[in-house]
């Protein structure tokens, strides 16, 4: 199993410009979700998906969109890049039941100019 | 809201000394507690978790109680070693079992030096 996979590693925008933050899994798992990581402010829970067909807001979701056409991938999309949004992302998942996110994804910096 | 406070960094040690990184939380209910780690340039690696009041969770030499009556969920190692150095994150979720949404602490970094 590859485990959660990120895409790109590495990304440098412009404000104003839109993009798209890929994330897949292979272990089936029905929850997946997006933080984001900032210096001194730990991870904060963007969005979230109890499967496919269906997410949910966290904590931070203003400026992002996500969808879960299927099981496997959970892309976050930034429709209009803000200095705001420069990060590092994470994308995680669990299996079954009410349960943590176990694994993360390596992570995408992000810089928005 | 919930909410989880850790102690600032960084922790700097020398190898074979002893670690507590404080944690301590607010929840309105009956929260799961964990700890995670993050290895500089990794993503976050779940270290430990304890789901229930007076539960212990431990894994590689760390331990974590849950202690309801102090709202906290200190972790500790008896002797750390350099591949140790990390940052720690203590975080908490929303009833026994926990769910898959998170509140995490900022994070403690931690630097063992031989």
């Amino acid at each position: 199993n590859a485990g959660v996979t990120q895409t790109p590693k590495f990304q440098v925008l412009k404000t104003g410009q839109s993009m798209t933050l890929q994330c897949a899994q292979d272990m089936n798992h029905e929850y997946m979700s997006w933080y984001r990581q900032d210096p001194g402010m730990g991870l904060r829970l963007i969005h979230y998906s109890v499967g496919a067909g269906i997410t949910d807001q966290g904590e931070v979701p203003n400026g992002y969109n996500v969808s879960r056409s299927t099981t496997e991938d959970f892309p976050l999309r930034l429709l209009s890049a803000a200095p705001s949004q420069t990060s590092v992302y994470f994308c995680a998942s669990s299996s079954g039941g009410s349960k943590p996110p176990q694994y993360f994804g390596p992570g995408t910096r992000l810089t928005v100019l | 809201g919930d909410s989880v406070t850790q102690m600032e960094g960084p922790v700097t040690l020398s190898e074979e000394a002893f670690l507590t990184i404080n944690c301590t939380y607010t929840a309105t209910g009956y929260p799961s507690l964990f700890w995670y780690v993050q290895y500089p340039g990794e993503g976050l690696q779940l270290l430990l978790k304890a789901t229930k009041a007076d539960d212990k969770g431990s894994n590689k030499g760390f331990e974590a109680t849950y202690r309801k009556e102090t709202t906290s969920f200190h972790l500790e190692k008896g002797s750390v070693q350099v591949s140790d150095s990390a940052v720690y994150f203590c975080a908490l979720s929303e009833g026994q079992g926990g769910s898959e949404k998170l509140v995490f602490g900022k994070g403690t970094k931690l630097t063992v030096n031989p």
